[in-house]
């Protein structure tokens, strides 16, 4: 199975600012994939990210809030931009290591955010 | 998209056998049922897919009846470190299809 690292782990950053999350896999993948986990709440998707091509982005998510870049196979970044008290989230990214054979997918650990 | 829906929560004794049902009558045909387990400042770990029928692996077994409209997750004999939040999803099985989260069920394992 992949083994993502995330980073960081956790950040306290104050208001306006932006944060950049990395994400690195040890194993080339197809696609990354990034989630929201709000305090309690389940994971929702932000956007999918292929290697070569702009993120797509799922409904109530926009590239201006949360730019993200695929410049090879095994990393990606999602931004944080203009940040706000309500960006304060678990944000986490996902891969299929397995090319849908039936594993599942991994996730990183995630970065905890608090917007201050 | 097949939502799915799943209890919030369920307190279970230690030692018992625990079923987690989940509901998706809009399922597709080509979607298959996955589960993944979240423990606290922890990202979701896969437990488990199937199709039909049942599957079972080292951690748990997966009951899917002929109609695919629900699915059961069976936890033998839970253990205090069982304690998470559990997640029912379905979507097709490949490369980069993108999986959507319900709310899940927390279970909580008394001693």
């Amino acid at each position: 199975s992949a083994v993502i690292s995330q980073k960081p782990s956790r950040d306290i950053c104050q208001r306006g600012t932006s944060l950049t999350i990395q994400c690195q896999v040890d194993s080339q993948v197809t696609m990354m994939f990034w989630y929201r986990q709000q305090p309690g709440q389940s994971l929702t998707l932000i956007a999918t990210a292929n290697q070569g091509s702009e993120a797509t982005y799922e409904s109530g998510f926009v590239i201006d809030k949360f730019p993200i870049s695929r410049p090879n196979l095994t990393f990606s970044t999602l931004t944080v931009s203009n940040m706000s008290p309500e960006d304060s989230s678990i944000y986490l990214c996902s891969v299929d290591p397995h090319g849908g054979s039936g594993y599942g997918y991994t996730f990183g650990s995630g970065t905890r955010l608090t917007v201050v | 998209l097949a939502k799915t829906t799943q209890p919030i929560s369920m307190d279970s004794y230690e030692g018992q056998e625990v079923n987690i049902t989940c509901s998706h009558n809009n399922i597709a045909t080509n979607d298959y049922i996955t589960w993944y387990q979240q423990f606290p400042s922890q990202g979701p770990r896969f437990i488990i897919q199937g199709y039909k029928t049942k599957v079972t692996n080292e951690v748990a077994s997966l009951f899917i009846p002929a109609d695919r409209k629900s699915s059961t997750l069976s936890l033998p004999r839970v253990s205090l470190s069982d304690t998470a939040v559990y997640y029912c999803l379905v979507g097709e099985r490949s490369t980069g299809n993108q999986f959507y989260f319900g709310t899940g069920t927390s279970l909580t394992v008394i001693p």
